[in-house]
Parts: structure tokens; sequence; C-alpha cells
């Protein structure tokens, strides 16, 4: 069957740090990859989209790879901020049906 | 100002009882979408549609229904059928074109007592 999974349910980590979440997804040959980030009672915010001939996306302080032989995407958040606090979620969209991890719950202490 | 809209943000209702969430968007997107989520849970996909008087099943939609009447709604019916219904809902629209993001609605949490 088809699986989307973020291997960390929870990752805490120092301010100034990177941190790095792990999408990993079986049954699948996705075009491209997204990552959203969710606060508390809110909606997914879309983040970036990383296509399948490109490695390495860049926006700011978040970088993304993509590797469709590993069935695998990082996404990386450098010099870390409290305010980047938040669950990240990866999501696949396949002929219009997009499903998503069941995220990763970042914590950026002080 | 474009966006999508659910209304509303809080609902209660009584057990055996159906329930309509609203969906609308101004963002003249051809896709929506409706998930649920649980606490500390990821999104769960109820129905999607594509097109206008058109929709799809995700993993979990028994016991809830939807209609696409208009390309700007997305209504969805919670019924009495729905075994666990309290949930955070949320919306979602996009452009038809793979490569596109989704917006996603402020999300209405639906109590059932």
């Amino acid at each position: 069957s088809q699986k989307i999974e973020q291997n960390s349910e929870a990752l805490n980590i120092q301010e100034g740090k990177t941190a790095t979440l792990t999408c990993n997804y079986t049954n699948y040959s996705p075009a491209y990859l997204q990552w959203y980030r969710q606060d508390p009672g809110r909606g997914p915010v879309f983040l970036l989209l990383i296509r399948e001939n490109e490695k390495e996306k860049r926006k700011e302080r978040l970088k993304v790879t993509f590797d469709t032989t590993l069935k695998q995407s990082l996404f990386h958040i450098t010099a870390s901020q409290p305010a980047d606090s938040a669950t990240y979620l990866c999501a696949l969209d396949i002929s219009g049906d997009m499903r998503f991890g069941a995220g990763t719950r970042l914590t950026v202490k002080p | 100002d474009g966006g999508i809209t659910q209304s509303p943000k809080y609902l209660f209702r009584k057990e055996g009882q159906n329930v309509t969430l609203s969906c609308e968007q101004n963002l003249n997107h051809d896709a929506m979408y409706w998930y649920r989520q649980d606490p500390g849970q990821g999104l769960r996909l109820i129905y999607y549609s594509q097109i206008v008087n058109d929709f799809q099943k995700g993993d979990i939609a028994e016991g809830y229904s939807v209609s696409r009447e208009k390309k700007e709604s997305f209504p969805l019916t919670v019924t009495s059928a729905q075994k666990n219904p309290t949930a955070f809902y949320l919306c979602a629209s996009k452009q038809g074109e793979w490569n596109t993001e989704a917006f996603f609605g402020q999300g209405t949490r639906l109590t059932v007592v």
C-alpha cells in the first residue's frame, strides 16, 4: 500500500542549530513533493515545492532535498529560532489525490 | 481579498444529528479537498473534487457526504453514520495542475456530545 512516513513525531533542538526533518514514501512515484507548516489550531501553510528533477531547493533559511532513488525528502531549517516551532508536514499529489504525512512537531528552545 | 473560508470555526452538535460544514473559495481553483485531523495526528483525506459535479472518496469517506454544485463551494456533511465525528476538519483548494500548492481554510472544530 502507499505510505508517506515522517519518522520523527517530535524533534527538540536548541536555538541556532539546524533542524533536519525526514519524509519517506513507498509505492509512489511523485513528480514533486511539498512541505507545509502547521501551527496549533490552524490550517497548514505552504512552504516549498520540489520537483523530481530538482535535487535541492532553498528559500531563505529553508532547504529541501528530494532523492527519488531513496524515495526520501529532507527538510532543513538553518539558524533555527523559537518562532520556527510548529508541525511540519510533507505532501504528495498523485493525479490530484493530495496526501500528507503525519507531521513532525518541531520545538526550538531558546 | 482572495482566500478560502470555512465556517463556523467551532461547531457543537448532539449525537445522531447530521451537520454540514461550509467551505468557500474565491481563488478560482478547480480542485477542493476535505481532511480530518485528530489530536496529534496527521491529515486524513475524506473526499476531494477536481471539477464541478464530480468528487472522489478518500481514505475515510464512510459517514461523510459532499457535493460540488459550484466551483467555489464544497460543503461536507457529517452524517449520523460517522461513528466518531468529533475532530478538526480542514478544507483546501488548489489549481488543477499537479505542481501547485494547496491553500487551506482556518478549519472547523466539530464537537459531538
